[in-house]
């Protein structure tokens, strides 16, 4: 079973629109890491937001933020107020700290466009 | 965020030489860092986890042999691809785990080409 999930490999959105990109994951352990990141054409992987599976309240950073619905096992990102610069892969991952120590699995990516 | 270089960007090689790329960690010590392989348009794929002071450990399927890692100290790790054919082109991305948050943060990546 995909451990990681990212239902849309593509979704558009305007401008100053905010947009949700979907992440559920599987896992068994108590305490684990969900993590996003952006990788623009240029290669980088750029490090955006995290929450931990005993965090009560959702993380934000800036106009990130990550809905996290541990019950059904989601950790959506939303990003308000699009920018052009937006326009990149984002893949969601996690770390399973019992099972895997501090090694990352991947989802398989979702391309966001914005357009102006 | 943590900053991590890796050199080169970008490297084009004749097919059967060795190509290193290094991975340090600017403005933090990583025990443990970790190099991915990336194909056009699909995730990341961990090849190893690159720990200081001792021999990394290897996912399953990814020759040992072929991908030497060494991590001799606490702000670099190297990869060395042996006798490189046309199907190790790919795009490298290393990351350095911050201890202090247990966060990787990645580095810019290094495209190969194989001829």
């Amino acid at each position: 079973a995909q451990k990681i999930t990212q239902t849309q490999p593509g979704m558009f959105v305007q401008e100053k629109e905010a947009v949700t990109l979907d992440c559920t994951y599987d896992t068994s352990d108590q305490s684990y890491g969900l993590f996003w990141y952006k990788q623009p054409s240029s290669g980088e992987m750029i490090f955006l937001i995290y929450q931990g599976s005993y965090d009560e309240q959702n993380a934000t950073e800036g106009r990130y933020s990550l809905n996290f619905q541990k019950a059904r096992k989601s950790a959506n990102l939303v990003i308000s107020a699009s920018q052009l610069g937006d326009s990149a892969m984002y893949f969601c991952a996690m770390r399973e700290e019992e099972t895997s120590g501090s090694r990352l699995t991947f989802g398989e990516g979702t391309q966001l466009t914005v357009n102006p | 965020g943590a900053v991590v270089s890796q050199h080169p960007s970008r490297v084009i090689c004749k097919s059967g030489t060795s190509v290193k790329i290094e991975c340090r960690s600017l403005d933090f010590q990583a025990t443990t860092m970790f190099w991915y392989r990336q194909f056009p348009k699909q995730s990341l794929m961990l090849m190893a986890t690159s720990n200081e002071g001792s021999k990394a450990t290897y996912e399953q399927g990814v020759e040992k042999d072929k991908f030497l890692i060494n991590h001799a100290s606490l702000t670099l790790s190297t990869l060395t691809v042996t006798s490189a054919h046309p199907e190790d082109s790919s795009f490298y991305i290393c990351s350095a785990r911050a201890p202090s948050t247990d966060t990787q943060y990645f580095g810019p990546g290094t495209r190969l080409t194989v001829l």
